[in-house]
């Protein structure tokens, strides 16, 4: 069965740091997103990508949050200078037919 | 506005039924979703219902009324790894899924 990937399963860093979190989608999804659960709380929607541009960003998707297809399979979400905040799970998901969510990563910033 | 309630937590007994609510509020609907998520893994589909009524898939249903803005998720002979979180969640728009924050589910010996 068709998987979303993403890696690496758990990045630890430092505050100010810059993160790239990457994701590889099921091929013939045409829907990306990224979604946020902070620990013990609700999955958050960040934003989603169509058609090679973000098609709706929620209030929690800032100004230090991008993301980018680079290539024809890779969906990134970079976070530009981390804070303590940020520190949660972060969901990749991509939809067609099916919505299909990634394992995750964990980002820890210390 | 969108919004989704779910109680926080809910403890049952091995074997047993348990049910869990949900309501929501949204201007569009394409349909209810219920996922199991343990803890540190992605949510995991369970069921989906768009038209009211219930909807059996083995040891799990779903029931949705479109007009309440009402779903439960029902749970039967419960087993220990069915302790794990369940969300329940809608389309809100660009396909952006809205999710409610989570009942925690402890199933008991």
């Amino acid at each position: 069965e068709p998987e979303v990937t993403q890696t690496p399963s758990h990045q630890v860093t430092q505050m100010g740091q810059e993160v790239i979190l990457r994701c590889v989608p099921i091929s013939n999804h045409l829907y990306f997103y990224w979604y946020r659960q902070i620990l013990g709380q609700k999955v958050e929607f960040l934003v989603s990508f169509y058609n090679n541009e973000i098609s709706e960003k929620s209030e929690i998707f800032d100004d230090q949050f991008s993301v980018e297809r680079p290539d024809g399979s890779n969906f990134t979400l970079k976070i530009r200078s981390t804070k303590l905040e940020d520190s949660a799970m972060y969901f990749c998901a991509s939809s067609g037919h099916g919505y299909t969510f990634g394992s995750g990563t964990r980002l820890t910033v210390v | 506005g969108q919004n989704i309630d779910q109680p926080t937590e809910m403890t049952a007994t091995e074997g047993a039924i348990v049910q869990i609510n949900c309501t929501y509020q949204t201007s569009g609907f394409n349909g209810l979703f219920w996922y199991q998520q343990h803890a540190g893994e992605a949510p995991t589909f369970l069921s989906y219902n768009v038209l009211d009524g219930l909807e059996e898939k083995g040891r799990f249903s779903s029931f949705l009324s479109r007009s309440k803005g009402y779903s439960y998720l029902l749970l039967k002979e419960l087993q220990m790894k069915d302790s794990a979180s369940y969300l329940c969640r809608f389309s809100g728009g660009y396909n952006k899924l809205i999710f409610g924050a989570g009942t925690r589910l402890a199933v008991h010996p």
